[in-house]
């Protein structure tokens, strides 16, 4: 089986750029959260999404912002990109009633 | 506030058992987690607890206390494949989907 999957990989924008991640959860999977992760710290929860609702938000600006489409897949958009925004953005999926979190690969965002 | 505090490096020879602790301060607690993620990877699960007292699988253990917030991952017989950062994150929403994580404990486990 296939495990969470996201793409791009890596990406390169400039200051004030918008970008959009995608994040596809494992089959079955109906939450999915995503995570930032700055080069030597942990993860840091921006969004839950749980069928399609909004079910928590970290302590991010309102340039952040995500949606959960009807086959559970996820997108994590970005605006007015800023130099503090590079980081490893991770999307994790999870079962109803699961306690483990499995993350996908991650997106490598650098912001020049 | 909410926060967890870990040491941040650790460093063990290999068949040797180490003890990774760690604080919390959050204002919800469903449970306390840790995952483990090597250099360029991404985070897997190792275990979690939501009452107190410990969980064993296999070579890793994990222990919580609820009324002192603390909780650590036990370690045994270390091979140099655990070399990692280890996270532990607190669930604190009703949905298993909402984790505070730690900064992490770079754990090096020397031959």
């Amino acid at each position: 089986d296939a495990g969470v999957t996201q793409s791009p990989t890596h990406l390169i924008k400039t200051r004030g750029q918008h970008v959009t991640l995608r994040c596809s959860p494992i089959s079955g999977h109906k939450s999915v959260s995503w995570y930032q992760q700055v080069l030597g710290q942990g993860p840091q929860f921006i969004f839950q999404y749980y069928e399609k609702e909004e079910r928590g938000r970290g302590n991010f600006p309102d340039r952040f912002s995500a949606r959960q489409f009807p086959n559970y897949s996820s997108e994590l958009n970005v605006n007015a990109l800023l130099l503090g925004d590079s980081a490893l953005y991770l999307c994790a999926s999870s079962s109803r009633g699961g306690n483990e979190q499995f993350f996908g690969p991650g997106t490598r965002l650098t912001v020049l | 506030g909410q926060s967890l505090e870990q040491p941040s490096e650790v460093t063990a020879v290999e068949g040797a058992i180490v003890q990774i602790n760690c604080t919390y301060q959050t204002s919800g607690f469903y449970g306390l987690s840790w995952y483990q993620q090597h250099d360029g990877g991404a985070p897997t699960f190792l275990s979690y607890n939501a009452l107190d007292g410990l969980e064993e699988t296999g070579r890793f253990s994990s222990f919580l206390s609820r009324s002192d917030s603390y909780g650590y991952l036990l370690l045994q017989e270390l091979q140099m494949k655990d070399s990692a950062s280890y996270f532990c994150a607190v669930r604190f929403g009703g949905s298993q989907g909402n984790l505070i994580f730690g900064k992490g404990t770079k754990l090096s486990v020397k031959p």
